[in-house]
């Protein structure tokens, strides 16, 4: 199973509506991260949190992290239909490796 | 866009051929990645690397090898593709790994197609 799972798998809101997501991970981390794909494209970072911070900002980006509910949630406010897309947090990789664990996303889609 | 290419884009072939997936960074990062996405999964790690000729394993690396002789090149192998390895294939960038684990950037992505 996945390290980080998003929570909704897909969310459709109305343009200029506030989006939220939310992901749960399992073990211990030491910083947690969010990126967005659009459709047939690359990942893209949006944000990184670290173990030890608890609210991070970014223009129209915030992120939570509660270490001790090992979740995480990403506020996108006053959505546009440019946001639309597909949303993953990511965490270290288990078992050792380098590289992050994904979550399988949530695809957020902002009506016109 | 960081500097990240990988070639070929797209590829279709057949069961039992070998396939070579190059990724190509400018942004001379230490570490480089290999990721498989799938539909219901996610992306998952197959390979790393943290230096020139310094690879390891990931989460799904059972048929897969990598190369890296030189920092901007890392090259991931499908010694005799199969079915289950059709996917779309990333390959990412970071400056800081392991405990210092980075932002990663990533490439635009190889969609390759085993018949």
């Amino acid at each position: 199973s996945q390290q980080g799972e998003e929570d909704p798998q897909a969310l459709s809101i109305q343009e200029g509506e506030n989006a939220t997501m939310n992901c749960s991970y399992k073990t211990s981390i030491n910083n947690l991260q969010w990126y967005r794909q659009n459709s047939g494209r690359g990942l893209v970072h949006l944000i990184l949190i670290r173990s030890n911070e608890r609210e991070k900002h970014s223009g129209r980006l915030r992120v939570t992290l509660d270490t001790s509910k090992k979740s995480s949630s990403l506020l996108i406010t006053a959505s546009r239909a440019a946001d639309t897309a597909s949303y993953f947090c990511a965490t270290d990789a288990r078992g050792g490796a380098d590289g992050l664990t994904f979550g399988k996303g949530t695809h957020l889609i902002i009506q016109p | 866009d960081a500097g990240i290419t990988q070639s070929p884009r797209h590829k279709v072939t057949e069961t039992g051929t070998p396939v070579t997936l190059r990724c190509h960074q400018t942004e001379n990062h230490r570490y480089m990645y290999w990721y498989r996405q799938d539909p219901g999964h996610g992306l998952r790690l197959i390979h790393y690397s943290y230096g020139v000729k310094d690879t390891d394993k990931g989460e799904v690396s059972d048929g897969y090898s990598v190369s890296r002789s030189k920092t901007e090149d890392f090259l991931l192998t499908l010694e005799s593709a199969t079915s289950s390895q059709t996917s779309v294939y990333f390959c990412a960038i970071s400056r800081g790994g392991g405990r210092a684990l980075e932002t990663q950037y990533f490439g635009p992505g190889t969609r390759l197609l085993v018949l």
